[in-house]
């Protein structure tokens, strides 16, 4: 596709329930982000894949985060019984690998609202 | 630690007027400087980037300034616009790095 497609756009979803968030980046980019940004926030970077290299999963604020990217391609971010400070826009990004054009492209973004 | 500091917070300009934001970084192994405009709603958009080589690079109505000595850039939006209203956020990264580091945000209110 032309751009960086994420689904769902929006999720509500009840307290301690798991929830799965899907992005699919930009035909060609071997690199793919993941950031959280809470209302009227930052930011907060969560995990970085590059190609086949082991996945940077620093940023991941406890072990009920977890993502995937099969195939080098798609990713599923997945928050497992979650808590209402869940509650954030999950935003995908992709970009070439750095050095070669460090432009990260970031799609519009997964609304969470945990109740 | 916060690699990349943004100041300020929020900002009000009236149409017209020069807005400004600057951001301040730690790490000198960084060497490239992106600014990304998010509107509600949206995700965030590359704005103008900027490469420690120049001290200055100009698109538009939107400049970038760079001083690598002090560790310090900015971004200068002439004769602001009610459409430039959004959040703004400048970032940092490396070639040797695997992460962007984004500061905090600015979000800017353009008066008509």
């Amino acid at each position: 596709g032309a751009g960086v497609s994420q689904s769902p756009s929006n999720k509500v979803t009840e307290k301690g329930k798991d929830v799965e968030l899907r992005c699919d980046p930009i035909s060609g980019h071997t690199a793919l982000y993941w950031y959280r940004q809470s209302l009227g926030q930052g930011l907060e970077f969560l995990i970085y894949f590059q190609g086949n290299s082991a996945p940077d999963k620093s940023g991941l604020p406890s072990d009920r985060f977890s993502a995937e990217r099969t195939g080098g391609s798609v990713s599923t971010l997945t928050i497992q019984r979650t808590q209402q400070e869940d509650s954030a826009v999950y935003l995908c990004a992709s970009s070439y690998t750095l050095g070669l054009g460090n432009t990260i492209y970031f799609g519009e973004g997964s609304w969470l609202t945990v109740v | 630690q916060q690699q990349v500091k943004q100041s300020p917070q929020s900002l009000i300009v009236q149409k017209g007027g020069i807005s400004i934001i600057n951001c301040a970084y730690e790490n000198t192994a960084f060497d490239y400087f992106p600014w990304y405009q998010q509107f509600p709603g949206k995700g965030p958009a590359l704005l103008i980037a900027i490469r420690p080589d120049v001290s200055e690079k100009k698109e538009g109505r939107f400049t970038i300034s760079f001083n690598k000595s002090a560790k310090q850039f900015s971004l200068h939006i002439m004769d602001s616009q009610p459409g430039d209203s959004a959040t703004y956020f400048c970032a940092a990264s490396s070639y040797n790095f695997n992460k962007f580091y984004f500061g905090s945000g600015t979000k800017l209110n353009v008066k008509p």
